[in-house]
């Protein structure tokens, strides 16, 4: 079965630093999303992508993250100046008809910042 | 604003026996999507079932079904002879579609263990 793969898994970083979430979704999907979930939180949406541009954000995703789809395989998260309250599991998500459907999620990556 | 409620952090079934998770939402549109999705552990995340809002037949897939009752707002997930392979974390979402919003709301979730 497709998979949509996330690396690394675990990720420790210091805070202020930069950090990229990796992820491959699956090839023949064209929509695109990243979500999170604070340890003992609700898993919650950040950012949807399409089309080669963002369609729809939350107010969580402010100017510290971005996101791109550099190769046409993968699909990167930037956090640029991370903070403690940045510490998460970070899901990826694709889909190949779009959200009415139902997503792949990947296993994700736990960004730890100390 | 949406919001999505699971009340049962844990439940246990035994092997071959019927379970069902609780899901209650809450939410003043009218066009919505509401899905069930189920992580294994240090798996990734996969769709269970889906339910349109407008649709009064209960979704169906194989050994899951859903009782969703619009009016009080339910959405549970019943599983029929559980098996070994179902203990995951299963995940209530809900999907606005006024606006073309992508936005999955998500519960906090319930862990499921399967006893052999």
């Amino acid at each position: 079965e497709p998979e949509v793969t996330q690396t690394p898994s675990h990720q420790v970083t210091q805070m202020g630093q930069e950090v990229i979430l990796r992820c491959v979704p699956i090839s023949n999907h064209l929509y695109f999303y990243w979500y999170r979930q604070i340890l003992g939180q609700k898993v919650e949406f950040l950012v949807s992508f399409y089309n080669n541009e963002i369609s729809e954000k939350s107010e969580i995703f402010d100017d510290q993250f971005s996101v791109e789809r550099p190769d046409g395989s993968n699909f990167t998260l930037k956090i640029r100046s991370t903070k403690l309250e940045d510490s998460a599991m970070y899901f990826c998500a694709s889909s190949s008809l779009g959200p009415l459907y139902g997503y792949t999620f990947g296993s994700g990556t736990r960004l730890t910042v100390v | 604003a949406q919001t999505v409620t699971q009340s049962q952090p844990e439940m246990s079934v035994q092997e071959a026996e019927t379970v069902t998770l609780s899901c209650t939402y809450d939410t003043s549109e009218s066009d919505y999507y509401l899905f069930w999705y189920k992580q294994p552990p240090s798996r990734q995340m996969i769709l269970v079932i889906r339910q349109e809002a407008y649709k009064q037949q209960n979704a169906t897939e194989n050994r899951f079904s859903v009782n969703f009752q619009k009016a009080a707002k339910s959405f549970s997930l019943k599983i029929s002879d559980s098996q070994l392979g179902d203990a995951a974390m299963y995940f209530c979402t809900s999907l606005l579609t006024q606006g073309g919003s992508e936005k999955l709301v998500f519960g906090k979730g319930t862990k499921l263990t399967v006893n052999p």
